[in-house]
């Protein structure tokens, strides 16, 4: 059975910084992995999707990085502004079933 | 493009009664869609899988009496929680997965807040 862990379970930075979140999983046999914001009570936003053969994908200030083998993902923002401030769920989507899987989630606050 | 709204967004209803969750697919077609459950702070757990025109597949552990899913159509799936009690309320979210895009893509819709007094 597939587990997602994201660590750490919150973290708080200054306004301006780059910064990591982590991703890992134990199942490798992955068709691709989400990642997605959920900002309080709302649903979900995708951010990037990296398929299973990719190493990374980029979208603005974001970057996520897939390594299969090791079974981790990252994403990493780049100058971070307090309206990044949300939690972050990574997901994995299980090879030859439908599902996705999610991680626990970082919660992230920005401070001015 | 590949919109999916929830109805209600909101819903407080008193323990016993049931309460029906639509998910719709506004902007495409969708043969699969997928309810999730989202506790305070945690996660979401996927409760069940939903095919147009044939039962849904419910996860372990989920009831599936509880929990009736229903999608009659491509862009529309229904999760009635019957006799609610307290500890049914939840986030509940629903995705879809458009009909011509495999395993690449799913769509998330923007919750529904389910309160059982």
């Amino acid at each position: 059975k597939q587990e997602v862990t994201q660590i750490p379970a919150a973290l708080s930075v200054p306004e301006g910084e780059n910064l990591v979140l982590n991703c890992s999983f134990t199942d490798s046999a992955i068709y691709n992995l989400q990642w997605f914001r959920q900002d309080p009570g709302k649903g979900l936003t995708s951010l990037l999707l990296i398929q299973s053969s990719q190493r990374e994908q980029t979208s603005g200030r974001l970057n996520a990085s897939l390594d299969k083998s090791s079974g981790r993902s990252t994403l990493y923002i780049a100058a971070s502004q307090p309206g990044d401030s949300a939690t972050y769920l990574c997901a994995a989507l299980g090879f030859g079933n439908e599902k996705l899987t999610f991680g626990t989630g970082t919660r992230l606050t920005i401070i001015p | 493009g590949a919109v999916v709204s929830q109805h209600p967004s909101r819903v407080i209803c008193k323990s016993g009664t049931s309460v029906k969750i639509e998910c719709r697919s506004l902007d495409f077609q969708a043969t699969t869609m997928f309810w999730y459950r989202q506790f305070p702070k945690k996660s979401l757990m996927l409760m069940a899988t939903s095919n147009e025109g044939s039962k849904a597949t419910y996860e372990q552990g989920v009831e599936k009496d509880k929990f009736l899913i229903n999608h009659a159509s491509l862009t529309l799936s229904t999760l009635t929680v019957t006799s609610a009690h307290p500890e049914d309320s939840s986030f509940y979210i629903c995705s879809a997965r458009p009909i011509d895009r495999g395993f690449l893509e799913q769509y998330f819709g923007p919750g529904t807040r389910l309160t059982v007094t």
